[in-house]
Order: structure tokens, then C-alpha cells, then sequence
């Protein structure tokens, strides 16, 4: 099974600073790590994932994520915010290697607010 | 179609009516997926459906709750003797099979509000 932890459920920040929004998980497996990103009244969108290869991935909008398997940390940045970057951020795992039926596991969700 | 498709966006029903809400996912997606998201917390699994089977239902939580697909396509989640702790944003989303880490796209929710 596995779990993942977003340790801050609020985070304010004044328009053009840069942001950290932290998740760490736990598993016993190989996992596929996602950070979806949801507006008011709308579904969750793909921000970005890591599947293999380097460590720092590029998502849309400018952020962009580190994995650290020693640290089993996944943290979302971004260097300059907007204001429409308000929204709350879920992380995600899944086992890796799972082709069909594989569950994604979400965290309780980050609040983003960026201020003028 | 372009997006995965839920109605209606918003629901007010009366506590101990049924209610029905529907999901049409993406075009060629087979894998299905109801989550469901009270306020100030994470997304809850409720159920998967692979095809028009469903392998994984462990989320569901009570007898009250079921779904159904049919054609491999639009889904329905049916609510039961609605309760007020029933009140929540239920997020349909789909995915591709047999591609590693596909992730899901999401539909933009159906708000349910029992009174």
C-alpha cells in the first residue's frame, strides 16, 4: 500500500516569490509520482509526473518537481508566481510497472494562495 | 469526446432520495475511476471499473453506494437514502490502459448537496 503526506495544507505567497509545495510518500514498491493542480470548480489537471530518467521534471505553467528516492520526497516548485497560480496541488502515487487498474493514491492537497 | 464529461455539475437533493450521477469518459479510455472529495480534505477512491467490470470496488462506502458501466463507456454512480455526510464533490476520471504511468484526466465533478 502506500500513502502520501503534503505537509502543508496552506501556503501563502505574494505575487512573483518563488514557492515550494512539499509532498513525501511511503511505499513498499516502486512508484510513478504525479502532481495535479485543481481550480475552483474544476476537475484536477496533470501538472507533471516522473516516471524514470532525471530526477527534476518540467511541468506546464513553470513548475517544476524533484524526486528523491532517499528522502522518498517529491516537491513541487516554482521560481516566480502568478496570481493565477492560486489553486490547490495534489500529489499522487501509483506502483510502478502497473499497466491496468492502477490506483492512483492522493495526498490531502496543498492550498496555494498568491498574493498581490 | 475531448474531455471526460460529468453531470449534472450540481446536485441538491432532499436527505433519503436517491440520486444518480453520470460520467462520460474519454473516447478509447477503458479504465474508469470514481473518487470522491469532501470539503477541506484529499481525494477518497470509491471504485475502478476496467471495461465494464469492476476489479476493485473496495472504496465504496456502504451498500448504499453502487455503479454500473455500460459499453465499456458512460458510467453511473448511484447514491442510495442520501445522508447529509454524503454531501461532497464526486470526481469521475479515465486513463489509458497499458501505457505505464498514463495518469487520469478528470472531469470537472459533480457537487452534491443533500438537505
Amino acid at each position: 500500500a502506500q500513502s502520501v503526506t503534503q505537509l502543508d495544507s496552506q501556503v501563502p505567497v505574494f505575487e512573483e516569490a518563488p514557492v515550494e509545495l512539499r509532498c513525501n510518500y511511503s511505499s513498499s514498491v516502486s512508484v510513478y509520482l504525479f502532481w495535479y493542480v485543481q481550480y475552483p470548480n474544476q476537475g484536477l489537471q496533470l501538472l507533471l509526473k516522473y516516471l524514470s530518467g532525471s530526477t527534476l521534471v518540467k511541468g506546464i505553467n513553470g513548475f517544476e518537481a524533484e524526486f528523491n528516492k532517499s528522502q522518498t520526497s517529491f516537491h513541487l516548485r516554482k521560481p516566480s508566481v502568478h496570481i493565477s497560480d492560486t489553486a490547490e496541488y495534489f500529489c499522487a502515487v501509483t506502483p510502478r510497472g502497473e499497466t491496468s487498474g492502477s490506483r492512483l493514491t492522493f495526498g490531502e492537497g496543498t492550498q496555494l494562495t498568491v498574493n498581490p | 469526446g475531448a474531455g471526460v464529461s460529468q453531470s449534472p455539475s450540481n446536485k441538491v437533493t432532499e436527505k433519503g432520495k436517491d440520486v444518480e450521477l453520470r460520467c462520460d469518459p474519454i473516447s478509447g479510455h477503458t479504465a474508469l475511476y470514481w473518487y470522491r472529495q469532501s470539503l477541506g480534505q484529499g481525494l477518497e477512491f470509491l471504485i475502478y471499473f476496467q471495461g465494464n467490470s469492476a476489479p476493485d470496488k473496495s472504496g465504496l462506502p456502504s451498500d448504499r453506494f453502487s455503479a454500473e458501466r455500460t459499453g465499456g463507456s458512460v458510467s453511473t454512480l448511484t447514491i442510495q437514502r442520501t445522508q447529509q455526510e454524503d454531501s461532497a464533490v464526486y470526481l469521475c476520471a479515465s486513463s489509458l490502459v497499458g501505457v505505464l504511468g498514463s495518469g487520469y484526466t478528470f472531469g470537472s465533478g459533480t457537487r452534491l448537496t443533500v438537505v
